[in-house]
């Protein structure tokens, strides 16, 4: 099973901010890793597929980045509505995981 | 508009069997284009991928529940359901049902609590 390996697990940041999380994936995945947010009571929301893939209807200031192991999220200018759970998600290797999730709260 | 509603008991005893349906409207089911899933989160932990389903009925579990779940699919109700049997607390978590496209769980469900205790 693939482990995905996410950091920071919290974070802590002020509106307008650059914010990057990372995730890992124990082998690799080639770009087949995708990232949800996660709002409190709410179901996962798909914001990036495939590692980089722009999905319609969310902001452009989410995007992604990587390929084989290592990926990333990067948020740019955060807005207070995006305190949530961030999850990476790997859809390469049955069984299918989640990473275990980032914290990201709004100074 | 797509739209999936979990819909099933909140309270199982330990040692039963959790059944959950999804309705699906907006779409068909029987859609060659996607498949159906269901992953589930124990409260205030991360989410965990049960498994899937395509309308022709052809399935996969996770192995680590593989021995205990059991995915089927009405195609005539437009409906896809989840058996787990056996279970203990550790299978409370909300159960949300999906739509499966490009290998990937696109739409969600709202989500229903499932809570295991006697």
């Amino acid at each position: 099973e693939i482990v995905l390996t996410q950091s920071p697990d919290f974070q802590s940041v002020t509106p307008k901010e650059k914010v990057t999380i990372t995730c890992r994936a124990s082998q690799s995945i080639g770009s087949s890793l995708h990232w949800y947010q996660q709002k409190p009571d709410q179901s996962p929301k798909l914001l990036i597929k495939y590692a980089s893939q722009s999905i319609s209807g969310v902001p452009s200031r989410f995007s992604g980045s990587g390929s084989g192991t290592d990926f990333t999220l990067t948020i740019n200018s955060l807005e207070a509505e995006d305190a949530a759970t961030y999850y990476c998600h790997q859809s390469s290797s049955l069984p299918y995981s989640f990473g275990q999730g980032t914290k990201l709260e709004i100074k | 508009q797509l739209q999936l509603q979990e819909s099933g008991p909140g309270l199982v005893k330990p040692s039963e069997t959790l059944s959950l349906t999804c309705t699906v409207s907006g779409g068909s089911i029987s859609s060659s284009s996607y498949y159906w899933g269901w992953i589930r989160q124990p409260p205030g932990k991360g989410l965990e991928w049960i498994g899937s389903i395509y309308y022709s009925g052809s399935t996969y579990y996770n192995p680590s529940l593989k021995s205990r779940v059991t995915i089927s699919v009405d195609t005539s109700k437009n409906q896809f359901s989840l058996k787990l049997s056996s279970v203990t607390a550790a299978d409370t978590a909300v159960y949300y049902c999906a739509r499966i496209e490009w290998l990937l769980p696109y739409y969600w469900g709202q989500g229903t609590l499932v809570t295991v205790s006697s």
